[in-house]
Order: C-alpha cells, then structure tokens, then sequence
C-alpha cells in the first residue's frame, strides 16, 4: 500500500496566485516527520519544510506553508505568490522508523508549471 | 562550500561493467543515504548508514554495495551493470532523524 500519495501529478498556477499540492500519508507511528522537497529541471532535490508530528504549529517558511491535518493525515504544501521559478516537481515525504533506521518514503511527485 | 557532493555528475557505461559513485558530505551528520530515481521521478532508498554503519538495506541486488570509510564518505559500487541500472543516484545526510540534505545526483546511463 502507498504510504505517501500525491494524487495530482501536474498542476498549473498563475503567477502570483497561491497553490496547494496535495500530499496523505499513512503511518501506525505516533513520532514521524513530514517533509516537501522541490526538483527543478536541473535536478537537485531541495529541501523546502518539516514538520513533526508532534508540531501544534502548522510549519511556514517563507512563502511556503504546510497544512498539517492529523486526523486526516494530510499534509498539503501551499506555496503563495508564486513564480516562475517554482516551476518543478514536488515530493512529499515520511520520515518514519525508530530502533533499526529511520526510513524516508517519498511520494510520486507533482510536477507544477507556473504560468506568466 | 558544498554541503554534499557526488561524483561524477554523469556516468555512462556499457552493460556488464563496474563502476563507483563517491559521495561526501561536510555538515558533520552521522547518517548517510543512496537513493535512485528512475525514469518515472520516483525516489527509492536503497541504503543508510549510521556512524560507517549500515542501518537500512532496502532488498537492493547484492550487486551494488555501499562502503563507508569514514562518517563523511559514503561511496556505491556497482558491479555488472545492467540496463536496468540507469537512473539518478543520490546521496544525501542528515543529522539522526532530522531532515536530509541531497547531493546534486549522478546520471547513470548504461548502454
């Protein structure tokens, strides 16, 4: 079963308008983590946010905000006044384990194009 | 100053070859990862190491074998490549449980 799903494969956003990728999961843990990563075309995976399970708070780092929905287990990147350089796959991922290695399972990805 | 970094960037290769892939990393973190990524953008780990320890072996061919020389370094061997070996291969650190770092990938092409 997929732990991690990201249900949308492409997205198209205006400039400057706001978008929400959607990312479930699906974990037994009580202590995980959630992560979004951005690959743009020249290939590096980068590191965008965290947030714990633990985490009242739902995470924001600058323009980029994750909506933490436990009891849904949905964690959905919302990214504000977007550019065109947010243009990129995206990946969610779980951070879940314990005693014998934490494991990182990401999800398929959503590819957003950003439109001028 | 790169925080992790792999090497090659690109490595192409006939079927039936060996090949390595190097990865270092200057952030002081304790564990290590390769990851693939096939044509279809799905990432997979394949290997963690924890202090040059190995902690997670995802049923990866036992063709492929990761060497950890010291807690920065953490290499991949791969022998007798095959077709299906092409991919992206990262490497990527984090400190314990916290959030990982990646390398910028190594393009693997076998013909």
């Amino acid at each position: 079963a997929q732990k991690i799903t990201q249900t949308q494969p492409g997205m198209f956003v205006q400039e400057k308008e706001a978008v929400t990728l959607d990312c479930t999961y699906d974990t037994s843990d009580q202590s995980y983590g959630l992560f979004w990563y951005k690959q743009p075309s020249s290939g590096e995976m980068i590191f965008l946010i965290y947030q714990g399970s633990y985490d009242e708070q739902n995470a924001t780092e600058g323009r980029y905000s994750l909506n933490f929905q436990k009891a849904r287990k949905s964690a959905n990147l919302v990214i504000s006044a977007s550019q065109l350089g947010d243009s990129a796959m995206y990946f969610c991922a779980m951070r879940e384990g314990g005693t014998g290695g934490f494991k990182t399972i990401f999800g398929a990805g959503t590819r957003l194009f950003v439109k001028a | 100053d790169t925080a992790v970094s792999q090497t090659p960037k690109y490595l192409v290769t006939q079927m039936g070859n060996d090949k390595s892939i190097k990865c270092e990393q200057n952030l002081g973190h304790d564990t290590m990862y390769w990851y693939k990524q096939d044509s279809k953008k799905f990432l997979k780990i394949m290997f963690s190491y924890n202090n040059k320890e190995l902690i997670i072996n995802e049923t990866v061919p036992n063709r492929f074998s990761p060497k950890s020389p010291d807690k920065a370094h953490l290499n991949l061997h791969i022998n007798s490549l095959e077709l299906g070996d092409s991919a992206v291969y990262f490497c990527a650190s984090s400190p314990a449980s916290d959030t990982q770092y990646f390398g910028p990938g190594t393009r693997l092409t076998v013909l």
